[in-house]
């Protein structure tokens, strides 16, 4: 079946370094979504990808999906502590499949 | 514009008790997706309802199981409750075909099984 992997599990930077945050399907992807969850809350949607090869941007954070549309990362410059929790890629083949989630802890 | 809401928030259960929990979806949301999150993981597809049917399952046993009511709200019902099924019980509503396809989270019930 489909399967989601997610690299690093844990990340701790200093403010103000950068983040990266990769994700692999098993499968090819109709799109990908990616949410964020802070300690104690439930997956907040951060964005969707769809097309092959897309970027997208959000301020600090730039999100890829590849061209096979089987992976992506999320990138996040210069880090703040408001960045603090654990980002999860979710993708969707006929469901929508999380990954195990990179845990960002933040450094003042 | 009420968002996802989940009950209980917490509950606690001995080993082979049933439990009920409940979700109303966003409003003008008309699917409902359940996911169980354990602790430092990320959350896991049980199963989608929608126009009062399951349309897909993750892979779980049959004691999990659910419905969904013609307002759009969903139970979930696990039987025979193990000491894994303890987690956060998280349900995620969304409207089916729209373009985003985003999923929003209720604040979950987390189930302790002792």
């Amino acid at each position: 079946g489909q399967q989601v992997m997610q690299i690093p599990q844990y990340q701790h930077v200093q403010e103000g370094e950068d983040f990266t945050t990769y994700c692999n399907s098993s499968t090819t992807l109709s799109n990908i979504q990616w949410y964020k969850q802070r300690p104690g809350g439930h997956p907040v949607f951060l964005i969707q990808l769809v097309k092959s090869g897309e970027v997208k941007k959000q301020k600090r954070l730039t999100f890829q999906f590849g061209e096979a549309k089987k992976n992506s990362s999320l990138h996040i410059t210069a880090t703040q502590t408001t960045d603090v929790g654990t980002y999860f890629c979710a993708g969707r083949n006929n469901d929508m499949r999380f990954g195990a989630g990179t845990r960002l802890t933040v450094k003042p | 514009d009420a968002g996802v809401t989940q009950s209980p928030t917490h509950l606690i259960k001995t080993r082979g008790q049933q439990v009920t929990l409940r979700c109303s979806p966003k409003s003008g949301h008309d699917t409902v997706s359940w996911y169980q999150q354990a602790l430092g993981q990320g959350p896991q597809f049980i199963f989608q309802y929608y126009e009062e049917e399951e349309r897909q399952r993750g892979n779980f046993p049959d004691r999990f199981s659910g419905h969904q009511f013609p307002n759009y709200s969903s139970e979930l019902n696990v039987n025979a409750l193990l000491l894994g099924d303890s987690a956060l019980y998280l349900c995620a509503s969304s409207l089916m075909g729209a373009n985003t396809g985003e999923l929003f989270f209720g604040e979950g019930s987390r189930l302790t099984v002792l």
